[in-house]
């Protein structure tokens, strides 16, 4: 089973500013296969990213995805204040896997 | 519009057994894969099940192998969880969600329905 691990686990900004947040794979993902979510308390996850660096339908261009092998990163350029949630990175394979977790909390 | 809306989660015993259902609408369900993916209180997602839009393909979390079957009826576009031997670890918000095709991603998930279980 791939493991998928997130850093940091909390990433605490201001709006504005850049977040950045990592995903490590056990063993090498195809970028095809890889995804990026938000979560805000009380909701069901929302896909943002697929492929690694396709963003999903009606998702701003402040977020961008990219990565290779084993290391994939997220990158908000500019947080506004909508952004502050948790991100979870996703493996698609005959099983899937997720990352625990990165909270963007606001400073 | 994409609607996936899951029912059947409740409180059940230790060792019991609770089928969740997952109505969708909005899309051709028999064509898209779908998955049970589930949120422990306060932690993170957990893939269950998978099954393939034909019931062809099905896979399953180490976790839940063979106390969990998962299920799909195209004919009334609803997925299905059979749970049995229930633990308390099972206890979750667990969500029905459709994989976009050729997203290899999951891109619509419905609300959750809880599932506690507890004596």
């Amino acid at each position: 089973e791939i493991v998928l691990t997130q850093s940091p686990g909390t990433l605490s900004l201001s709006p504005g500013e850049r977040a950045t947040l990592s995903c490590r794979a056990s063993q090498s993902v195809s970028s095809s296969y890889l995804a990026w979510y938000q979560q805000k308390p009380g909701q069901a996850p929302r896909l943002l990213m697929y492929g690694a660096s396709s963003r999903a339908t009606g998702i701003p261009d402040r977020y961008s995805g990219s990565g290779s092998g084993t290391d994939f990163t997220l990158t908000i350029s500019r947080l506004e204040p909508e952004d502050f949630a948790v991100y979870y990175c996703q493996q698609y394979g005959t099983s899937i896997t997720f990352g625990q977790g990165t909270r963007l909390e606001i400073k | 519009e994409v609607q996936l809306v899951e029912s059947g989660g409740g409180l059940v015993k230790p060792g019991g057994s609770l089928r969740l259902s997952c109505a969708a609408s909005g899309f051709t369900f028999s064509s898209y894969n779908m998955n049970w993916v589930r949120q422990a209180p306060g932690k993170g997602l957990e893939w269950v099940s998978s099954i393939s839009s034909t019931s062809a393909y099905i896979y399953y979390a180490d976790s839940v192998k063979g106390r969990f079957t998962i299920s799909r009826d195209n004919a009334k576009n609803s997925l299905y969880l059979q749970m049995n031997s229930l633990r308390a670890e099972d206890t979750a918000v667990y969500y029905c969600a459709r994989v976009g095709r050729a997203l290899a991603a999951i891109d619509y998930w419905g609300q959750g329905t809880l599932v506690t279980v507890s004596s």
